[in-house]
């Protein structure tokens, strides 16, 4: 089955560090796969998102390379900030049964940015 | 990017008594929504994926007679959580999207506590 398998937190950074969150997967067929951002008390937003491999989805200083070799899609910014503080959460959208794609999460990474 | 509201975002009720959740897609049209649970510091678990005009399909493990889930409208999904006890507290989200499309937008999370 699919399986979405991310690096445990949490993560503490200081203010303008690099942050890499890992995320490795497991799918058949050829999956989309997605970052989403959950912060306190909200419920889950888009970060950035890759439909084919070698794609790289950024946004808002976030990037993610589709890595079909590696069956990897690892989160990095150069220089974080307090206010992305948040959960992070890799996920993958692949056929499943019926026409519906549902997506698969991983674990989560809870990342604190301190000033 | 589409919106998808949530209703309510917090709720508390009394063991024994049914609660309802609204996920409403404002600005498409769903024919498919997801409804996920997450417990405290852990990912989102799948609970039931509903097709517009047919039976939700439930995930092994889930409660069909406890979770009611009714998806009536292209725009509105509903579940009702049953005969509530402790143990039904998390954090439910909805999400929706169309067909053919990999992308889901998710709703901002009803936070539920039974006491």
């Amino acid at each position: 089955g699919n399986s979405v398998t991310q690096m445990e937190g949490p993560v503490t950074l200081s203010e303008e560090a690099f942050l890499t969150i890992n995320c490795t997967y497991t799918a058949t067929g050829y999956p989309s796969l997605f970052w989403y951002v959950q912060y306190p008390g909200e419920g889950l937003q888009l970060l950035l998102k890759a439909t084919k491999a070698d794609d790289k989805g950024s946004n808002k200083g976030f990037e993610a390379t589709y890595r079909k070799e590696t069956t990897s899609f690892h989160l990095e910014k150069g220089s974080v900030q307090v206010s992305d503080s948040a959960v992070y959460f890799c996920a993958l959208s692949a056929l499943s049964s019926g026409s519906a794609r549902q997506l698969t999460f991983g674990s989560g990474t809870q990342l604190t940015v301190l000033p | 990017g589409a919106v998808v509201s949530q209703h309510p975002s917090r709720v508390i009720c009394k063991s024994g008594t049914s609660v309802k959740i609204e996920c409403r897609s404002l600005d498409f049209q769903a024919t498919t929504m997801f409804w996920y649970r997450q417990f405290p510091k852990q990912s989102l678990m799948l609970m039931a994926t509903s097709n517009e005009g047919s039976k939700a399909t439930y995930e092994q493990g889930v409660e069909k007679d406890k979770f009611l889930i009714n998806h009536a409208s292209l725009t509105l999904s509903t579940l009702t959580v049953t005969s509530a006890h402790p143990e039904d507290s998390s954090f439910y989200i909805c999400s929706a999207k169309t067909q053919e499309d990999t992308e889901a937008f998710f709703g901002q999370g009803t936070r539920l506590t039974v006491v």
